[in-house]
């Protein structure tokens, strides 16, 4: 089924480790984006990528960094993880930046311990 | 600032019909989107505003005031399994998603 697959799932990290939350679609999609969702908080945007190559800061960057070296893959990386970056961690694509429904993996749970 | 509200949450009957508000204030507008969010589980987009008046699909309608800064997602004939989070987002002048909180919508047999 063609859609957004995330890695992990879910992930016990212990702070000032690094991590990578993987993120790949087969939509062919230009835009790529992550977001963090923490109760009583909208999705607040972390990194994008309008197209391969290229990416930008969200509202909430710091401690993360991005890269798109291909139209498929989007990882995040956490440099030092720290407690307040405990969330849920969602990759999403659309065909092109504006004007146009995200589709969303389904997720990566994390915890820094 | 860039600010959406909505409610934290609404409870309805099975059967009725539900009227779910968002209001924003965002440094320019390029559409609004819902998306609906079962608990645990992603968010699956529903509909997409950008021009003022009432899109109908189905069971769900969304409708937008521009000059009112001003939408609502109109779900009729409520099912149980529609129990879940409607999450507001308008597209600012960046062509980014500035989200809401999300309405926790409750349905009751």
């Amino acid at each position: 089924t063609a859609g957004i697959t995330q890695a992990p799932t879910s992930q016990i990290l212990a702070a000032g480790r690094s991590m990578t939350l993987r993120c790949t679609q087969d939509m062919r999609h230009n835009a790529m984006y992550w977001y963090r969702q923490d109760l009583g908080l909208g999705l607040r945007l972390i990194h994008y990528s309008n197209t391969a190559g290229t990416t930008g800061k969200g509202e909430v960057p710091d401690g993360y960094s991005v890269s798109r070296a291909n139209t498929d893959d989007f990882p995040l990386t956490l440099a030092s993880a720290v407690p307040s970056q405990t969330s849920v961690y969602f990759c999403a694509s659309s065909e092109r930046q504006g004007g146009q429904p995200q589709h969303f993996g389904d997720g990566t749970r994390l915890s820094i311990l | 600032g860039q600010n959406i509200d909505q409610p934290t949450e609404m409870t309805a009957t099975e059967g009725a019909i539900v009227q779910i508000n968002c209001t924003y204030q965002t440094s320019g507008f390029n559409g609004l989107f819902w998306y609906q969010q079962h608990a645990g589980e992603a968010p699956t987009f529903l509909s997409y505003n950008v021009l003022d008046g009432l899109e109908e699909k189905g069971r769900f309608s969304s409708f937008l005031s521009r000059s009112k800064g001003y939408s609502y997602l109109l779900l009729k004939e409520l099912q149980m399994k529609d129990s879940a989070s409607y999450l507001c987002a308008v597209q600012d002048s960046n062509y980014q998603l500035i989200w809401g909180a999300g309405t926790k919508l409750i349905i009751k047999p």
